[in-house]
């Protein structure tokens, strides 16, 4: 099993371009969230899914959007993208239990 | 809305105890967790408790909870410089999760 896995690891964009991050897991789990990680800092939610065709917003979800079509697929959408959005991307996987599961992130850097 | 705070810092010598702390807001957390975070890692689960437990071990891991005071500690017994990373202290309520900022462990050989 690959657990949950994160494409691209780097990626430098200019302002005003648009990504996706993409975020696959094969563990079928029901729960998926996307967090940001500044440096020094602890980790705030992006957007979160109970199951696939629903998604909901975290603490900080301006200039971003999610889907999720499936359950294995949780991609996370950039479009316009600000330095302020210069970061470290984690998405995260949890089951009907506690634990959550990390990908090893996107280190994504606005010019 | 929910917050969790950590001091930043922990230096401690190898072989020493270390202890970091944190303390929350949210009175209805349900699970209250500690990750440890590794160099260009993603961040891993070390161990849980349960809101209505008071303390747990797991090998050289001992966590407190005081519920009262909203206070949580993770104490590391014989520390290795293996253990240096970033600690990160977690509650859960609901749906989601609420992470401090991390404390970063320094440990000195």
């Amino acid at each position: 099993n690959a657990g949950v896995t994160q494409t691209p690891k780097f990626r430098i964009l200019k302002i005003g371009q648009s990504m996706t991050l993409q975020c696959a897991q094969d563990m079928n789990h029901n729960y998926m969230y996307w967090y940001r990680q500044d440096p020094g800092m602890g980790l705030k939610l992006i957007y979160y899914s109970v199951g696939a065709g629903i998604t909901d917003k975290g603490e900080v979800p301006n200039g971003y959007n999610v889907s999720r079509s499936t359950t294995e697929d949780f991609p996370l959408r950039l479009e316009l993208a600000a330095p302020s959005q210069t970061s470290v991307y984690f998405c995260a996987t949890k089951d009907r239990a506690h634990e959550q599961f990390f990908g090893p992130g996107t280190r994504l850097t606005v010019l | 809305g929910e917050d969790v705070e950590q001091s930043l810092f922990l230096s401690v010598r190898e072989g020493d105890s270390s202890v970091i702390n944190c303390t929350y807001t949210d009175s209805s957390s349900t699970y209250l967790y500690w990750y440890k975070q590794e160099p260009g890692a993603g961040l891993q689960l070390l161990t849980y408790i349960f809101s209505n437990m008071d303390m747990k071990q797991d090998q050289r891991l001992t966590v407190l909870l005081n519920k009262k005071d909203k206070h949580l500690s993770l104490r590391i017994a014989d520390t290795q410089t293996g253990d240096s990373a970033i600690y990160f202290c977690a509650e859960a309520s609901y749906q989601k999760v609420t992470f401090g900022t991390g404390t970063k462990l320094q440990v000195i050989p």
